[in-house]
């Protein structure tokens, strides 16, 4: 069974500052890992996806990578600022022979930036 | 309205009652999915749908019932829920069958639903 962990749980750091979260992950036969961004009382946005194939995505000040064989993802964000306050979520989607991905996500990083 | 919309946005409801969660996307895809997402816990697939066809029940207690009247509308009834079973309840669509290269799924803002 596959078992997502983000570690920390939360984290608070200074406008500007670059910063790294972490997502590990059980079963390297994973398909995708995808990173998400959840407001408080909101859905999940989805901000980058990584296939299988890929090493890094990367988006803006975000850019995510991914090393299957360690089964570990991170998430850096540059130059942080007070709107990328959130919680950081990382899913991924195993390899599946009838075709069906069950996508298991982590409990999330609570990322507070202070102005 | 574009994305996925889900009403209403917040729910309080007794053990006894009967009600309805509605998710509605615009994005013309083919895949639904509920998700419960509890305190502290990690999101759970609660049912998927795909082309209106239930495709996955993760051993979810008949108190849920799902229904999917066509491949842009779900729906989520509920009846006799758990105290337990206050959590936010999020719906997600995806352009296909679960699976494939950049099959990226969108979320819906939630029901934060109690019960009381």
């Amino acid at each position: 069974k596959q078992e997502v962990t983000q570690i920390p749980a939360a984290l608070s750091v200074p406008e500007g500052e670059n910063l790294v979260l972490n997502c590990s992950f059980t079963d390297s036969a994973i398909y995708n890992l995808q990173w998400f961004r959840q407001d408080p009382g909101k859905g999940l946005t989805s901000l980058l996806l990584i296939q299988s194939s890929q090493r890094e995505q990367t988006s803006g000040r975000l850019n995510a990578s991914l090393d299957k064989s360690s089964g570990r993802s991170t998430l850096y964000i540059a130059a942080s600022q007070p709107g990328d306050s959130a919680t950081y979520l990382c899913a991924v989607s195993p390899w599946d022979s009838g075709g069906y991905q069950k996508v298991t996500f982590g409990t999330g990083t609570k990322l507070q930036v202070i102005p | 309205e574009t994305g996925v919309t889900q009403t209403p946005r917040h729910l309080v409801m007794g053990m006894t009652n009967k009600k309805s969660l509605k998710c509605e996307q615009h994005l013309g895809h083919n895949a639904m999915y509920w998700y419960k997402q509890s305190a502290k816990k990690p999101l759970e697939l609660m049912f998927v749908y795909n082309f209106k066809e239930q495709t996955e029940n993760n051993s979810v207690p008949s108190r849920f019932s799902p229904e999917c009247p066509n491949s842009s509308h779900l729906f989520l009834h509920l009846h006799t829920l758990q105290p337990e079973d206050s959590a936010l309840y999020l719906c997600a669509s995806s352009l296909y069958w679960p699976g494939g290269p950049g099959n990226t799924q969108y979320f819906g803002p939630g029901t934060r639903l109690t019960v009381l």
